[in-house]
Parts: structure tokens; C-alpha cells; sequence
């Protein structure tokens, strides 16, 4: 059973402009939301993370924008940069427990 | 380097052998992951320690898988009579637990990447 749908499966952008990932979850108890990206050969790394009580949290260029009705959280990227160019999952889990992962978007920021 | 640490990298193997991976985790961490993730397809929890007690299997963890945690410390997932259905990336993370409340941050390392030929 997926827990976490993700989309778009790739997205491709042009240098300075807004990457949007979006995902939905079922599992209303998941209380931490984190987004990882993940550089081919590396393991993922946390990029930034949100809890149900907000609804949006920036870092950076970075923003989660979290809809706890809908069940829905999303990541935007401001001024996509080539360097961004990566594979985006978004995740949930509950407290201290397994971290469940979407299915992941890779990113192309073209020049 | 103070982050999670798995060796070997590449692990090259033929069906019907074991294999064994390494895991050594940010030293003040006292939890312990296993994911593996396939090509496309975002990572899949294996199982994960607190300590040196394992306290969760997913039921992807076949029985001819087997992990350890001895001493808490580093930890080792063991593969027997490989299958070509085995190859995949083997990830390890590791986290803090900060008591109630807290949230999971866990830190990954670069991974064991296995091909079973």
C-alpha cells in the first residue's frame, strides 16, 4: 500500500524559474513531513521538513506548502538553478518510526 | 567525517551467494535504519534498531535477510543465497531519539549498491 503519491514522476524547468512537487498522503497520523533529495550515486539527503500544525515553511529558496484537510503538502522551488537538478522525494512518518517515501521526481533545470 | 558511513560501495555478487554490508552510523545516534530502494522508485524501510534492539521488520525482509546491531554501534545486514530480485541500493540512516515529541531526522549514507548476476 503507497502511503505517499507523488507527482509529477519528472519536471523539467528552465534556469530562474519555480519547480512545484506535489504530494498526498493517507495516513492521518504521519505528524512529520520532510522532503530529501537525492544526487545520483549519493544517498538522500534532507533538504527541509514541516509538521502538520503549519502550513508553510521556507528555507532559502526552498517552501512547503502543507494542507492538512486535503491531505496534501507540496515543495516550490524559487529560481531554479542547474545545480538543483536532482531526484525530489517527499515523505511522512510518525514520530521516531520508518520514514515512507513517495516515489520521487527528477528534476532538470535546463540553462 | 561525522556522517553515516556504508561499505562496502559496490558489491558484485552471483545467485546463490551470501553477502554482508556495514553500517556505521553517526557516532551519538542510538537509531539505526535499513532501506533499500530500486531503480525509480523511492527508498522502502527494511527495518530499524534502537540501540541494539531491533524493533521493526518490514515484511520485505525475507528470511534470508538478517541484520545486527551488537554493540549498538554499527550494524550489519547479511543477504543469503542472493536472488537477481536482491539488486538494488541498500541505504543506512541513522537518527537521534530526542524523547517524546521529537521527529525523525535520519541522516543517510551513500549506500551499498548490490548486483547479483
Amino acid at each position: 500500500q503507497q502511503q505517499v503519491k507523488q507527482s509529477p514522476q519528472s519536471l523539467i524547468v528552465q534556469k530562474g524559474g519555480i519547480s512545484i512537487i506535489n504530494c498526498a498522503y493517507e495516513n492521518t497520523a504521519f505528524d512529520y513531513f520532510p522532503w530529501y533529495q537525492q544526487f545520483p550515486g549519493k544517498g538522500p539527503a534532507l533538504l527541509i521538513a514541516i509538521r502538520p500544525d503549519v502550513s508553510e515553511k521556507k528555507e532559502g529558496r526552498f517552501t512547503i506548502s502543507f494542507n492538512k484537510s486535503a491531505k496534501q503538502f507540496s515543495l516550490h522551488i524559487m529560481d531554479s538553478q542547474p545545480g538543483d537538478s536532482a531526484t525530489y522525494f517527499c515523505a511522512a512518518s510518525l514520530g521516531y518510526q520508518k520514514v515512507t517515501f513517495g516515489t520521487g521526481t527528477k528534476l532538470q533545470v535546463i540553462p | 567525517d561525522t556522517g553515516v558511513s556504508q561499505d562496502p560501495r559496490h558489491k558484485i555478487t552471483k545467485r546463490g551467494q551470501n553477502v554482508t554490508f556495514r553500517c556505521d552510523p553517526i557516532s551519538e545516534h542510538n537509531r539505526l535504519y535499513w532501506y533499500r530502494q530500486t531503480l525509480g522508485q523511492g527508498p522502502e524501510f527494511l527495518t530499524y534498531f534502537q540501540n541494539e534492539a531491533q524493533l521493526e521488520k518490514s515484511r520485505l525482509l525475507s528470511d534470508r535477510f538478517s541484520a545486527e546491531r551488537p554493540k549498538g554501534s554499527f550494524s550489519t545486514l547479511e543477504i543469503q543465497r542472493t536472488e537477481q530480485g536482491d539488486s538494488a541500493m541498500y541505504l543506512c540512516a541513522s537518527s537521534l531519539a530526542a524523547g517524546l515529541g521529537s521527529y525523525n531526522e535520519q541522516f543517510f549514507g551513500p549506500g551499498t549498491r548490490l548486483t547479483v548476476l
